[in-house]
């Protein structure tokens, strides 16, 4: 089944300790985005990569990273998470190339930072 | 920042109503898709457009685009319990995307 997993889904934690929401895909796409979801703010897009080694900055990328060592994986890491980081978070791929192109989402990871 | 708009923010009726969900923006875009998103899910691609004054049709799902290709809406004609969710509308420009703030439909049995 084609499919964007993600893990954990849920995930509590503590001011500054160091978390990795990893990110996978069966579907062989080159392109792969992380999504923060907060209430009256929709989806706000934090980082993407259009292939394996290549990533950019979405529009609120401030406190969190990425890497892209592997076609199908892109964890996104929280080196020092803030509350104001909880939130909750897609991962989601696409086929390269025209942004028409359909976007496949993860289902989820709730993240709470206290 | 590009930001979408949409409206209304929410919007409860009786099965068997109306209705229309508008998404707007400052910016052009190359294409504008539409989702729908559950509780628990991740969004699920909808439709896509992608020429000023397109309308496609899904069943009961009308989406229009519009002449400026800065806007767009949804209508949904004989609303049902299962159109319950979250509608989301994204404007691509690039290879960057900026999802509309969300409207989320409630349709009372």
């Amino acid at each position: 089944e084609a499919q964007v997993t993600q893990n954990p889904r849920y995930l509590i934690t503590v001011t500054g300790k160091k978390l990795t929401v990893t990110c996978s895909q069966n579907m062989n796409h080159e392109y792969m985005s992380w999504y923060r979801q907060d209430p009256g703010l929709g989806l706000r897009q934090i980082y993407y990569s259009m292939n394996v080694e290549v990533t950019d900055k979405g529009d609120v990328p401030e406190g969190y990273k990425v890497s892209r060592k592997e076609k199908r994986n892109f964890p996104l890491i929280l080196e020092s998470p803030s509350p104001n980081q909880t939130s909750l978070y897609f991962c989601a791929s696409k086929r390269p190339g025209l942004a028409l192109n359909e976007q496949f989402f993860g289902p989820g990871t709730r993240l709470t930072v206290l | 920042t590009q930001l979408l708009e949409q409206s209304p923010q929410f919007l409860s009726i009786q099965e068997g109503e109306n209705l229309t969900v508008y998404c707007n923006s400052s910016s052009v875009f190359s294409s504008l898709q539409w989702y729908r998103q559950e509780p628990g899910e991740g969004p699920v691609l909808l439709v896509t457009v992608v020429t000023g004054g397109e309308v496609k049709k899904l069943k009961r799902l009308t989406f229009q685009f519009g002449d400026a290709r800065k806007d767009s809406s949804l209508h949904i004609t004989a609303a049902q319990p299962g159109d319950t969710g979250l509608y989301l509308c994204a404007g691509g420009t690039g290879n960057q995307f900026y999802f509309g703030t969300g409207t989320s439909l409630t349709v009372i049995p």
